[in-house]
């Protein structure tokens, strides 16, 4: 019964490069959530998505980020042209409905270097 | 101050003895969540009070809410070494739906119990 699955766990990219962070929610899950943590920051919400459906992506920078849930296999952050700024670990969390007080579970998170 | 701010920011205490640990936010929410993190893992979910409860119990946990101060503490209690961890809380908008996933979080507390 394995819990959210993300890979890589660490990921170093130079300016200008894209990076690729993926996500495997739990089994029976088919809600995704996409939180960012900054240095000395607490999480923020980035991007909600359902499968092949982006349901929030209020907390999404408008350029350079995007995000997608395919009908088969992980979701996918997508971050082009990585500035140092975007150095972060990402965390991806799934919930069975997205309904009400249901609890999330979170992933162990992607550590981002950005050289 | 941001919403969702923990404090203290660290903790130490000596095992058996009760951590109390405390949350001020800012606008109106529908829940309050509390996460721990382990160094290097996800966040996991511990409990979540509603804007209409004022405590909560889960095994050694003890989450109060007080709404007209905007505020909530964890207290944990007989703690062990294996408590050790991050601890965050987390405020779901009061214009959620109930919907949980648009979260913020404070930036912490540090709880380390020594053996």
């Amino acid at each position: 019964n394995a819990g959210v699955m993300q890979n890589p766990r660490h990921l170093v990219r130079r300016r200008g490069q894209e990076a690729r962070l993926r996500c495997s929610p739990m089994k029976g899950h088919s809600h995704v959530y996409w939180y960012r943590q900054l240095p000395e920051e607490g999480l923020k919400f980035m991007v909600y998505l359902q499968k092949e459906n982006i349901i929030d992506e209020s907390g999404m920078p408008k350029e350079r980020f995007s995000a997608e849930f395919p009908k088969e296999g992980p979701s996918i952050l997508r971050i082009q042209q990585v500035v140092r700024g975007d150095s972060a670990a990402y965390f991806c969390a799934s919930s069975r409905s997205g309904q009400g007080n249901e609890k999330l579970f979170f992933g162990s998170g992607t550590q981002l270097s950005v050289l | 101050s941001q919403q969702g701010e923990e404090d203290p920011q660290a903790l130490s205490i000596q095992e058996g003895e009760n951590a109390t640990m405390n949350c001020s936010y800012k606008t109106s929410i529908n829940n309050l969540q509390w996460y721990r993190q382990n160094s290097g893992r996800g966040l996991v979910h511990l409990i979540l009070i509603r804007s209409n409860e004022r405590e909560k119990h889960s095994g050694r946990l003890r989450v109060t809410l007080d709404t007209s101060k905007k505020s909530s503490s964890l207290l944990i209690t007989a703690s062990r070494a294996a408590d050790t961890a991050s601890y965050f809380c987390a405020t779901a908008p009061e214009n959620s739906g109930g919907s949980n996933y648009k979260l913020t979080f404070g930036k912490g507390t540090l709880l380390t119990v020594n053996p």
